[in-house]
């Protein structure tokens, strides 16, 4: 799992209810991303961030938000508004430097919405 | 179909056998990378090969592109137990406001048996 930490692991939650994902990396990375996974499905962009106070909308961005405050840290809002929020969330950050584009992903946060 | 489909969904081979998955995408692709997710984890960095390449080898990986085709396959040889787990291609392209986005296909499920 490499620099990346989320919190907390598994995270329960009433509908109704803002919850907020915590993201942290300690490896420099500029860009960092947030991810959802549903069963048997691939992952799906949420949000992302090149630089610190920057961040643009994915493929899935509708009932998120996020902010980039510090460049070690990438909270994630799931809002009221997301009509399906139970899923598997991911993190992950990569270098701004030239030639490197692997990136490195946290361990995800489960987060079942009842 | 999704940018980045896996081929098959699920494959199950004995320990010792060579066990090949395969990506197919519809975009232009500046790299594509391969990703390997153990159950409830976040993503691991396998291999990366760039579309000027054709084919590239890691350890016990190889990795084919093919951009006429718009298909890549992974190939893991002399398989183990402990290369149980889901593999995902994800096609890297450049954003037109600088950075990369990765689009990840929805996986093959690979399971080794003793």
């Amino acid at each position: 799992d490499g620099g990346i930490t989320q919190s907390p692991k598994y995270l329960f939650r009433k509908e109704g209810q803002n919850v907020t994902l915590s993201c942290e990396q300690n490896l420099n990375h500029d860009a960092m991303y947030w991810y959802r996974q549903d069963p048997g499905q691939g992952l799906r962009l949420i949000y992302y961030s090149q630089i610190v106070n920057d961040f643009q909308k994915g493929d899935i961005a509708e009932g998120y938000s996020v902010s980039r405050e510090k460049k070690e840290s990438f909270p994630l809002t799931v809002t009221s508004a997301q009509k399906n929020p139970t899923a598997f969330y991911l993190c992950a950050s990569k270098s701004a430097s030239g030639g490197l584009y692997e990136q490195y992903f946290g361990p995800g946060t489960r987060l079942t919405v009842t | 179909s999704q940018q980045g489909e896996e081929d098959p969904q699920a494959l199950s081979i004995q320990e010792g056998e060579n066990a090949t998955m395969n990506c197919s995408y519809k975009t232009s692709i500046n790299n594509l990378q391969w990703y390997r997710q153990n159950s409830g984890r976040g993503l691991v960095h396998l291999i990366l090969i760039r579309s000027n390449e054709r084919e590239k080898h890691s350890g016990r990986l190889r990795v084919t592109l093919d951009t006429s085709k718009k298909s890549s396959s992974l190939l893991i040889t002399a398989s183990r137990a402990a290369d149980t787990a889901s593999y995902f291609c994800a096609t890297d392209a450049r954003l037109t406001g600088g950075g990369n986005k990765l689009t990840f296909g929805t996986g093959t499920q690979l399971k080794v048996e003793l």
